[in-house]
């Protein structure tokens, strides 16, 4: 069974520091994954696909198949960073529908 | 607003009683998928449908739920004799899917649902 690992449920960084979401999966064959963000009173969108190799308001995400995860990454947090960001796994089958993890919520003080 | 829009965006309902959600999806859009997002919990798949079609429906879908969308455009989903469980938020998006290729899901605004 696939599944998704995101071990952090909050992460507290200041303005300007690196930050790293972490994202483990569990998945037999060849993986699809994003990353979603939903900004407080927002809705859920798509931040970013390993397929597409972009970088997306700074943040970038490499897969890595033999450590199993998928981190988030940016250099620098910006306040408007904050948000709640959720690791996804594309199901098995052509429907890409997504197998969330429980989130991680981050937080960028000033 | 021309996204994905859902009605009601709250509703609070005493155990037993039935509820039904309504989303509209981007018109365009050929699919539509239903997700239960419960507290400190990603997402999860419920059903979804390509046009009127249903094609799939996760086991989280239980004989209580039941969801339709009978000309292809907006879609229902009905919880009968709800449960304290069944207090979650309940995400509707839509895609337009062409074959095989990948099709990002636009999502709604949610229906939060208490049951009390």
């Amino acid at each position: 069974a696939q599944r998704v690992t995101q071990p952090e449920k909050l992460l507290s960084v200041f303005k300007g520091a690196p930050v790293e979401l972490k994202c483990n999966y569990s998945y037999s064959g060849s993986p699809e994954l994003f990353w979603y963000v939903q900004y407080s009173r927002q809705r859920l969108q798509l931040l970013l696909r390993h397929i597409s190799r972009e970088s997306i308001k700074g943040f970038t995400a490499d897969l890595n198949k033999g450590e199993t995860s998928f981190h988030l990454k940016k250099p620098f947090a910006q306040e408007e960073d904050s948000a709640m960001y959720y690791c996804a796994l594309k199901r098995p089958g052509g429907s890409y529908i997504p197998t969330f993890g429980r989130g991680t919520s981050l937080i960028v003080h000033p | 607003d021309t996204g994905v829009s859902q009605d009601p965006r709250h509703k609070i309902t005493k155990r037993g009683q039935n509820v039904t959600f309504r989303c509209d999806p981007i018109s365009e859009h050929n699919r539509l998928y239903w997700y239960r997002q419960t507290l400190g919990q990603g997402p999860e798949f419920l059903t979804y449908f390509q046009n009127e079609a249903q094609l799939e429906k996760s086991r989280l879908l239980s004989d209580r739920f039941s969801a339709e969308r009978p000309k292809g455009s907006f879609s229902t989903l009905e919880i009968q004799r709800t449960e304290q469980g069944d207090s979650a938020m309940y995400l509707c998006a839509s895609s337009l899917a062409t074959s095989g290729s990948y099709n990002e899901q636009f999502f709604g605004p949610g229906t939060r649902l208490t049951v009390l």
